[in-house]
């Protein structure tokens, strides 16, 4: 079984403060995929970035940034000057084993205020 | 290209009618997900099809609902009869494989009164 918990329900920050959103997951497939989607109020569902279990470098894009742990099972998400357009639900998502089901964790609602 | 296409984008229906949602997924794109997104109950996979062929079908609320591929450009998910109970936003998504990134339609947002 796999499982992925996201136990920020709702965070605020006001605009260029950093800030990390978490994300724990739970498997037992040494071969994973974890991923991050971002939900804008308007709706849609963008995918920002897919890491596989080998991989556990930090990655970097812009103002976005990773950190993937295998030894707390982790995979935590920085922006860091957060802008009003952050402003949006993020989803953390895993995708392990045979069944090659994506499982959502229940998301974290940003706010990012002037 | 024109990433994941859903339609209708809104559907307003009445407890009992026949309600289905269609879904052009990315051209080349292997699997195709559908997902239903509730407030109590998050984002739900229904279904996900490989190379046309349903694979997992057990996120699938009841017989109420089906869903097709007929070719690797097309599919639909039916309600019938529909419940109000079934008011939901439901996305499509399509990937190279299944390991793969998945792409999201727009959704469909599903009102049965």
């Amino acid at each position: 079984a796999q499982k992925v918990t996201q136990a920020q329900t709702e965070i605020s920050v006001v605009e260029k403060e950093d800030v990390t959103l978490d994300c724990v997951y739970e498997t037992r497939d040494t071969t994973y995929y974890l991923f991050w989607y971002k939900q804008p109020p308007s709706g849609e569902l963008v995918f920002l970035i897919r890491r596989n279990s080998f991989d556990e470098q930090n990655e970097i894009s812009g103002r976005y940034s990773w950190n993937f742990q295998k030894s707390t099972s982790s995979f935590n998400f920085t922006i860091t000057a957060s802008q009003v357009v952050d402003s949006a639900v993020y989803f953390c998502a895993l995708n392990s084993g045979t069944a090659s089901k994506l499982t959502f964790g229940t998301g974290t609602r940003l706010q990012v205020t002037l | 290209d024109a990433g994941v296409i859903q339609s209708p984008r809104h559907e307003v229906t009445e407890m009992g009618q026949e309600v289905t949602l269609r879904c052009k997924p990315i051209s080349g794109h292997n699997s195709l997900f559908w997902y239903r997104q509730t407030m109590m109950r998050g984002l739900e996979l229904l279904i996900y099809f490989n190379n046309n062929v349903p694979i997992d079908d057990s996120g699938m609320p009841e017989d109420r609902f089906s869903a097709k591929m007929p070719n690797a450009s097309f599919s639909t998910l039916k309600i019938q009869p529909s419940e109000p109970r079934d008011s939901a936003v439901y996305f499509c998504a399509s990937s190279l494989t299944r390991w793969n990134e998945q792409f999201f339609g727009p959704g469909t947002r599903l009102t049965v009164l």
